[in-house]
């Protein structure tokens, strides 16, 4: 069955120090992959995605992810954590064999303290 | 990014009545929309995939007569809680597909007394 793991409720970092957010994920294929920040009482915002091509995908706010294939896994990244990173990241992945079916991930709570 | 927007953002209403809640793709047409719910704390239950101008595809468990939902041009999705309960109180979001990923509404917070 296709599913997408979010393996900690919850990430406290320090300001300044790098954070990461794991996803680890089973679909059938290769899959499209995703991560969405919620900020409270609003909508999710699209941060990044991988398609195809290089592993590595660079977005918004200087966030990365890094799509490795072997280990079925996209953990979301970034070099130097700010307060105001602190929210609510889902990983998600659309199944590219049904193209409307979307996994999200249960979410991960980021806690950038000062 | 696409923007979309939800009308209302919060809504009160009384036990017994019903509420209607408006998705809005602002500046791309959006063949297939989906509807969420959320729970404080908890991750996103989709309830239902509207396509327009045919009929939504709910996911098991959602109440098709409960929770009307209709996509009647390629920018606007509704979703109606008909008899809404004090148990209906949640966070709902909707989403409208872009080529790969959904572009997400700010959400609407219903609150049922």
């Amino acid at each position: 069955a296709q599913s997408v793991a979010q393996p900690e409720d919850q990430v406290n970092v320090a300001e300044g120090n790098p954070l990461t957010v794991k996803c680890t994920y089973s679909v059938s294929g290769n899959p499209y992959l995703f991560w969405y920040v919620q900020y409270p009482n609003r909508g999710l915002q699209f941060l990044l995605k991988y398609i195809t091509g290089d592993n590595l995908v660079k977005g918004s706010y200087g966030f990365e992810a890094e799509f490795n294939k072997s280990q079925t896994s996209f953990h979301l990244k970034k070099p130097s954590a700010l307060v105001s990173d602190s929210a609510l990241y889902f990983c998600a992945v659309r199944d590219r064999y049904n193209f409307n079916k979307f996994y999200f991930g249960s979410g991960t709570k980021l806690n950038v303290k000062p | 990014g696409a923007v979309v927007s939800q009308h209302p953002s919060r809504v009160i209403c009384k036990s017994g009545t019903s509420v209607k809640i408006e998705c809005r793709s602002l500046d791309f047409q959006a063949t297939t929309m989906f509807w969420y719910r959320q729970f404080p704390k908890q991750s996103l239950m989709l309830m239902a995939t509207s396509n327009e101008g045919s009929k939504a595809t709910y996911e098991q468990g959602v109440e098709k007569d409960k929770f009307l939902i209709n996509h009647a041009s390629l920018t606007l999705s509704t979703l109606t809680v008909t008899s809404a309960h004090p148990e209906d109180s949640s966070f709902y979001i909707c989403s409208a597909l872009g080529v790969y990923e959904q572009y997400f509404g700010p959400g609407t917070r219903l609150t049922v007394t």
